[in-house]
């Protein structure tokens, strides 16, 4: 089946420690994005990538990095540098750019502590 | 600033009451607006994409529809299962600088 899958489903760290969040997909789409949400809020882009090798910073990139070496990945690796590190993570993709359909990962929660 | 709100921020509704959930938005450089259904713990899952005002979209027991400065989105006799939260978002591009903003959500309870 295609889709898009984020790995872990919950993940726990201790503070200071940076933690990289998978997220892969076989829809053979080129475009692909992480948001954060919150409690309240709506979801805020933190990075997006419309081709390999590219990419982009979105609402709320601090303390956050990005690489994206192989159409099928975009790993999200949170830094020591996010002060709010503690959030429901997901990963988006989408076959043309930001107005076409996208196609969301189921999540991944992190707890920092 | 761009702005998108959605309202009412919860809804409980009896099995098959039809109501409307709005979201009116404050943006320049419209490029799309997109519905999402979201459950609790999941990722959201698209529903429909309306890019210029009159246009409407079906699915079921739902209709999206758009105007210049909101959407609405109309469930008719909804079930239990259509229980969940219904995310919208607005598409901008402005000076080549792309950005989807999205509201808090609509979170909808179909009680039976």
């Amino acid at each position: 089946d295609g889709g898009i899958t984020q790995s872990p489903k919950y993940l726990f760290r201790k503070e200071g420690q940076n933690v990289t969040l998978s997220c892969e997909q076989n829809l053979n789409h080129d475009a692909m994005y992480w948001y954060r949400q919150d409690p309240g809020q709506g979801l805020r882009l933190i990075y997006y990538s419309q081709i390999v090798n590219d990419f982009q910073k979105g609402d709320i990139a601090e303390g956050y990095s990005v690489s994206r070496e192989k159409k099928e990945s975009f790993p999200l690796t949170v830094t020591s540098a996010q002060k709010n590190p503690t959030a429901f993570y997901l990963c988006a993709s989408s076959i043309g750019p930001m107005n076409t359909e996208a196609f969301f990962g189921q999540g991944t929660r992190l707890t920092v502590v | 600033e761009d702005q998108v709100t959605q309202s009412p921020e919860a809804l409980r509704l009896q099995e098959g009451e039809s109501s409307s959930l709005n979201c009116s938005y404050t943006v320049s450089g419209l490029r799309g607006l997109f519905w999402y259904r979201q459950d609790p713990g999941k990722g959201p899952e698209f529903l429909f994409t309306l890019y210029s005002a009159g246009e409407e979209k079906e699915k079921e027991r739902l209709k999206a529809t758009l105007t210049k400065k909101e959407s609405f989105l109309h469930i008719t006799a909804p079930k239990p299962e259509d229980s969940a939260t219904y995310l919208c978002a607005v598409h901008v591009r402005n000076f080549g600088n792309e950005k989807l903003t999205f509201g808090t959500g609509t979170r909808l309870t179909i009680i039976p």
